[in-house]
């Protein structure tokens, strides 16, 4: 069992909805990071977050500790949002554990 | 210069040959790391170089090589590699080594293919 869920694992939606997508984790952590992936490989770095809420444009990330659990969001989704979205969380220092990812379409 | 890269895009080897990944980056970070990610699946850690030491093997075969050159420079030596070592290679780095008060940057990978 991945020690980092995602849900859902598959999403579609229309240009303009409101996307959220979910990560829970099953032990305390020190940071949490979300990364959007592109058909074709590279990563990008979205939020590092520990606490709190951070809002990058139309992008969104929350994190409660005590659920364990955090939430990114995506207002007024575009067809160039369409990529995979993953939540990494950070034990210790040395390394990230991986969620399976969240593969998102977003249709005009 | 905010960006890592890595060279080749692309790379096709037999079985029986050797060759080597590059990545390089220019933020004057002190942490990279090597990845390999197959199709559908998150990324896997490889290798951690802490301050240009090896810090973190992933129990990886020995057919993968790692090397630290110097601070921007991270390479990855490939020899008797089998089919299944086909996949993604990416390599990031993080200001410091501690990723729970820095983000990683990702190259776009090295898209590999053993034959």
């Amino acid at each position: 069992k991945n020690e980092v869920e995602q849900s859902p694992q598959n999403l579609t939606a229309q240009e303009g909805e409101f996307i959220t997508i979910n990560c829970s984790y099953s032990v305390g952590i020190s940071a949490l990071h979300w990364l959007q992936q592109h058909p074709g490989g590279g990563i990008v770095s979205l939020f590092m977050l520990s606490s709190g809420k951070k809002k990058h444009g139309r992008l969104i990330a929350t994190i409660n500790i005590q659920e364990k659990h955090s939430s990114l969001h995506i207002t007024a989704s575009h067809p160039r949002d369409s990529a995979v979205y993953i939540c990494a969380v950070a034990y210790n220092t040395d390394k990230l554990i991986f969620g399976t990812g969240t593969r998102l379409q977003v249709f005009p | 210069d905010t960006e890592v890269t890595q060279t080749p895009k692309h790379l096709v080897m037999g079985m029986t040959n050797k060759k080597s990944l590059k990545c390089e980056q220019h933020m004057g970070h002190r942490a990279m790391y090597w990845y390999k990610q197959k199709a559908k699946k998150p990324p896997e850690l490889m290798f951690v170089y802490s301050y240009e030491k090896l810090s973190i093997n992933e129990s990886v075969p020995s057919r993968f090589s790692p090397e630290c050159p110097n601070s921007s420079l991270l390479n990855l030596h490939l020899h008797a590699l089998q089919p299944e070592d086909s996949a993604l290679y990416l390599c990031a780095s993080s200001q410091v080594p501690s990723l729970t008060s820095s983000e990683q940057f990702f190259g776009p990978g090295t898209r590999l293919t053993v034959l």
